[in-house]
């Protein structure tokens, strides 16, 4: 099956630095990549869409100027926190929709552990 | 607004045994599908099975069935002869194309399973 790959896995930063979280599409293209933020013993939460080639879409509550969100080919889609703080800290996933038609699953990377000190 | 609420934090299994989760969802669409995703220890998000709304029959992949009631907006998923392996959290979600495919989750049932 398709997978998106999710790096790094991992990361400790510190306060006021700036972290990059990629992820892609190995073996198909993702026109769209969705962006979700998952806290401990809570669900999934969606972020932001990006969409290859053009600005991505927030949803309600989530700071542009934070996450800052590029996808600039069919095969790459990045997250960037910027100028990260301790409540920053998170499990960040990313998921690409199939490209199977309707009835297609999405696709989800291995996610990465943000901690902020 | 479109939600998924799933009603139980925690369910406890016998090995062997089934266990059935709930979940229900809200939605004005007519076009969706619903899927239930295992994430387990390691967080990787794992489709278990999916339905496509429009379908009465419910779907099955090997010990994992859906009861999907459309009119209640229902869509429970059992677990039969339970497994090690199957400790999880499970998480109900729906996407329909109107929402440009992206999927709205529930809060997710942590599923223990006694030896």
């Amino acid at each position: 099956g398709a997978v998106v790959s999710q790096h790094p896995s991992r990361v400790i930063c510190k306060s006021g630095t700036s972290v990059k979280i990629e992820c892609r599409s190995l073996d198909f293209q993702a026109t769209t990549m969705f962006w979700y933020r998952q806290f401990p013993k809570q669900s999934l939460m969606l972020m932001a869409t990006s969409n290859e080639g053009s600005k991505a879409t927030y949803e309600q509550g989530v700071e542009k100027d934070k996450f800052l969100i590029n996808h600039a080919s069919l095969t790459l889609s990045t997250l960037t926190v910027t100028s990260a703080h301790p409540e920053d800290s998170s499990f960040y996933i990313c998921s690409a929709p199939g490209t199977g038609g309707r009835y297609t699953e999405a696709f989800f990377g291995q996610g990465t552990r943000l901690t902020v000190v | 607004a479109q939600t998924v609420t799933q009603s139980q934090p925690e369910m406890s299994v016998q090995e062997a045994e089934t266990v059935t989760l709930s979940c229900t969802y809200d939605t004005s669409e007519s076009d969706y599908y619903l899927f239930w995703y295992k994430q387990p220890p390691s967080r990787q998000m794992i489709l278990v099975i999916r339905q496509e709304a429009y379908k009465q029959q419910n779907a099955t992949e090997n010990r994992f069935s859906v009861n999907f009631q459309k009119a209640a907006k229902s869509f429970s998923l059992k677990i039969s002869d339970s497994q090690l392996g199957d400790a999880a959290m499970y998480f109900c979600a729906y996407r329909t194309k109107a929402a440009g495919n992206k999927l709205t989750f529930g809060g997710g049932t942590r599923v223990l399973v006694k030896p």
